[in-house]
């Protein structure tokens, strides 16, 4: 597709399970950002890849977040024992720049939606 | 600290008028500012950027505004049409970051546009 891909689109588990959140950035961005969306908290940033630089872990919230991201493309968020706080939609996005143009500029995907019982 | 927030919460406009969408932020060092548009369901839509070199910059039926003196970012929105309908952010690069990408958003104001 022309977009960014995340799925799944919606996820229910239970407290205490391990989630796993796929990104398919655009293909040919080098810049890939995982955020999360959340009534409480509105919009934050969690982590950031750039190439093949070591990501900008940041905003992660706890050790029980985790992301990687294989061969510069796909990349998958990971959240261990989960919590019933970290209910929220998940939110990745990629962009083509680096720092050169340095740009806010994001292509988002619609998100993962998680719901933590 | 730096923060990023909105005057309104809410706007409701009719089909035709333009909109006004206001934010404050706090940080008189942040050199950059991003608006965003997101529609129920969706991810946030990339609308216009301004750096605070600039005091205007016009897109297409969209205008940022940038007042360095008092903090003061807004968004128009020409002749709105229920499309614009959305919950529109604004944005800046969180501190401490190479990238504009990495950012931190206001709360969101929720436009509303009736036919």
């Amino acid at each position: 597709g022309a977009g960014v891909s995340q799925s799944p689109s919606n996820k229910v588990t239970e407290k205490g399970k391990d989630v796993e959140l796929r990104c398919d950035p655009i293909s040919g961005h080098t810049a890939l950002y995982w955020y999360r969306q959340s009534l409480g908290q509105g919009l934050e940033f969690l982590i950031y890849f750039q190439g093949n630089s070591a990501p900008d872990k940041s905003g992660l919230p706890s050790d029980r977040f985790s992301a990687e991201r294989t061969g510069g493309s796909v990349s998958t968020l990971t959240i261990q024992r989960t919590q019933q706080e970290d209910s929220a939609v998940y939110l990745c996005a990629s962009s083509p720049h680096g720092t050169d143009p340095n740009t806010g500029e994001l292509f988002f995907g619609e998100g993962s939606r998680l719901t933590v019982l | 600290g730096e923060s990023v927030g909105l005057h309104l919460p809410t706007l409701s406009v009719q089909e035709g008028d333009n909109s006004i969408i206001n934010c404050a932020y706090s940080n008189s060092a942040s050199d950059y500012f991003i608006w965003y548009k997101q529609e129920s369901g969706k991810g946030p839509q990339f609308i216009i950027d301004i750096r605070s070199n600039m005091d205007k910059r016009q897109g297409q039926r969209v205008t940022v505004l940038l007042n360095k003196t008092v903090k003061h970012l807004s968004l128009q929105i020409a002749a709105t049409q229920p499309g614009d309908s959305a919950v529109y952010f604004c944005a800046e690069p969180k501190g401490g970051g190479t990238s504009y990408g990495k950012l931190t958003f206001g709360q969101g104001t929720i436009l509303t546009v009736h036919p």
